[in-house]
Parts: C-alpha cells; sequence; structure tokens
C-alpha cells in the first residue's frame, strides 16, 4: 500500500534560515506527490505537485521539492524563512491507480524572529 | 478563498444525532472528495464522488454516507453521532478525477460532538 512518511512533526527555523521539510513515500510506481500548507483555522492550500514532469518542482511563496526516485523521497525546501511560513505542513502521495491523496501526518513550522 | 465553499463552518451538536455537511466545489470541478481531519488520526479520505457517482471509498464508517447532487454539490450526512466524530471535515474538488492536477480544498466544517 503506499504511504508517505513525514521526518519530524515540528521543525523550528530561524527568520531567514533553510527550511527543510522532508517526506519519503513507498511506491511500487511513480507516483504523484503533493505539499500542500495549512494556516490555522484554514483548509489546505496546494504548494506543488510533482506529475513526472522536471524532478525539480518550483511552488508559491518561494518553496520548491526535487523528486528523488533512488531515494523515494520529496524534500521541501526554501532558502529562506519568513515568519509568515509559519504553518503545517503536508506531503501527499496519489497511487497510480486510485484517485485518492494519502497525507502523511504533517511537520509543524516554526519561524524564530 | 478557495472557491470550494463548506457550510456551515461550525457545528456543535449532540451524541446520537444527525448532521448534514455540505460543499459547493470550485466552478468546472466535476470531482469531490471529502476528508476528515482529527489529531490522532491526521488526515483520512473519506469518499470521492465524479460527476455524480461515487468513484473511491476510504475509510468512511457506515454510519455516514455522501452523495453528489447533478448541480456538482455535495453533502456529507453523519448520523449516530459519537464523541468521536468530532473533527475537521474537508471537501476539495478537482477538475477531473484524477488527483494529479490537484485538490483545492475549502475551509472546512469544524464538528463538535458533545
Amino acid at each position: 500500500a503506499q504511504s508517505v512518511t513525514q521526518l519530524g512533526s515540528h521543525v523550528s527555523v530561524s527568520e531567514g534560515a533553510l527550511v527543510l521539510l522532508r517526506c519519503n513515500y513507498s511506491s511500487s510506481v511513480p507516483p504523484y506527490l503533493f505539499w500542500y500548507v495549512q494556516y490555522p483555522n484554514q483548509g489546505l492550500q496546494l504548494l506543488l505537485k510533482y506529475t513526472s514532469a522536471a524532478t525539480l518542482v518550483k511552488g508559491i511563496n518561494g518553496f520548491e521539492a526535487e523528486f528523488k526516485k533512488s531515494e523515494t523521497s520529496f524534500h521541501l525546501t526554501k532558502p529562506s524563512a519568513h515568519m509568515s511560513d509559519a504553518a503545517e505542513y503536508f506531503c501527499a502521495v496519489s497511487p497510480d491507480s486510485s484517485y485518492k491523496l494519502i497525507f502523511g501526518s504533517g511537520t509543524r513550522l516554526l519561524v524564530r524572529p | 478563498d478557495s472557491g470550494v465553499t463548506q457550510t456551515p463552518k461550525h457545528l456543535i451538536t449532540a451524541t446520537g444525532q444527525r448532521v448534514t455537511l455540505r460543499c459547493s466545489p470550485r466552478s468546472g470541478d466535476l470531482s469531490v472528495y471529502w476528508y476528515q481531519q482529527s489529531l490522532d488520526q491526521g488526515l483520512q479520505f473519506l469518499i470521492q464522488y465524479y460527476n455524480g457517482e461515487e468513484r473511491a471509498k476510504g475509510n468512511i464508517l457506515e454510519r455516514f454516507s455522501a452523495q453528489q447532487f447533478p448541480d456538482l454539490h455535495s453533502e456529507l450526512n453523519l448520523s449516530s453521532l459519537e464523541l468521536g466524530d468530532s473533527a475537521l471535515y474537508f471537501c476539495a474538488s478537482s477538475r477531473r478525477g484524477a488527483p494529479g492536477y490537484g485538490y483545492t480544498f475549502g475551509s472546512g466544517t469544524r464538528l463538535t460532538v458533545v
């Protein structure tokens, strides 16, 4: 079965520092991969998605993620954290033969001034 | 505003009751997905409809049911409510049946069962 593992339920960085949120997936075939962000009391917003085109995917708000098949990873990065990036981030995978998204458990990003 | 409208935003009800959550998808989207978000279970896929027909089913309890109407809005019915059903319920929509195109989520309905 497809699954997604997000390492670290909480990540804390200083404003201006690199943001790295880790996501590993299990899939027997190349999947669709997504990163979503959830701000407090809001729904989930799509940050970026990988659909077997370019392995480096650029998203909104300066985020990007790199698909590495050999490592079954899809880590999310941002060169310089901003206070407004504080939120919960979810990695998700869509199995090739299904239509649902399977979400990781989420990583809460804290940005210190 | 994501374009996906969920009502009501908050709902407080007693155990044993029945509630209906409503979702209007983004204009042009044919597919509607329902998810439950709770602290202990995380985000769980419940059910998907595509153009009025059930497409996929996830961890949806038998006490829960859903449907998508001809105007493409969807309703999630929760009955015989238990304390453990308290959660955020999200609706999402996508342009076609496959989520490779990405979902658009509504802001959710927070259900509290007392």
